[in-house]
């Protein structure tokens, strides 16, 4: 089966760095995917990391350690509209398994 | 483009009843997933289609839910005696399939709610 551990909330104030940090456990392991979800909308898709290092796409980065069964979200420049729920999903094969999320709450 | 669409987008049904949820994946992608999320929770993952088959179907709660896939695009996920547990958001997505399952295209779901 597969475990996610991700924190369930973060508040950070605009323009500042926040990290979302995901340890996992599965009995078969593709890559880290990550989502973004504002509230009452759909999921939709941010990074994907297959390989360890860091992938870079704009403002969001996002990092994977294989080894240490790791990865983390990073969000910079936090604007008012990064205001939503971050989710961390193994790909094991075709499949996703969804962590529980982060609430991400960004403050003026 | 076309995304994915679903509908209805929100459903009440009375305990007991059966209701049908329909998917139209986005043209070309022959992957499909079902999941459910309730309330500040994450995605549960119900079924999965590669073209009409459903390899997997491990995820579904119980032998009161059903889903079929036909012509390899839409999907209708068909819930029997509807339970007040079943009361929830009811996501669909769809990918290319093979490498591109990494990355899933959401409809906007339908909210299903039993009273």
């Amino acid at each position: 089966g597969q475990s996610l551990e991700q924190p369930s909330e973060v508040t950070a104030v605009e323009g500042a760095i926040v990290q979302i940090n995901c340890t996992y456990q599965t009995s078969g392991f593709y890559g880290l995917s990550w989502y973004q979800q504002h509230d009452g909308g759909a999921p939709t898709f941010l990074s994907y990391n297959a390989l360890d290092g860091l992938e870079e796409t704009g403002r969001f980065s996002s990092f994977l350690s294989r080894s240490d069964s790791y990865g983390y979200l990073l969000l910079q420049e936090l604007q008012m509209k990064d205001s939503a729920s971050y989710f961390c999903a193994v790909l094991n094969d075709y499949k996703l398994s969804f962590g529980a999320g982060t609430t991400v709450t960004v403050r003026a | 483009g076309a995304g994915v669409s679903q509908s209805p987008s929100n459903k009440v049904t009375e305990k007991g009843k059966d209701v049908e949820l329909r998917c139209d994946p986005i043209s070309g992608h022959t992957a499909l997933y079902w999941y459910r999320q309730s309330l500040g929770q994450g995605l549960e993952f119900l079924i999965y289609f590669q073209g009409n088959s459903a390899p997997d179907k491990s995820g579904l709660p119980s032998d009161r839910f059903s889903a079929e896939r036909t012509g390899g695009s839409v999907s209708t996920l068909t819930i029997q005696r509807t339970q007040q547990e079943d009361s929830a958001v009811y996501l669909c997505a769809s990918s290319t399939g093979l490498a591109g399952n990494h990355e899933q295209y959401f409809g906007p779901g339908t909210r299903l709610t039993v009273t």
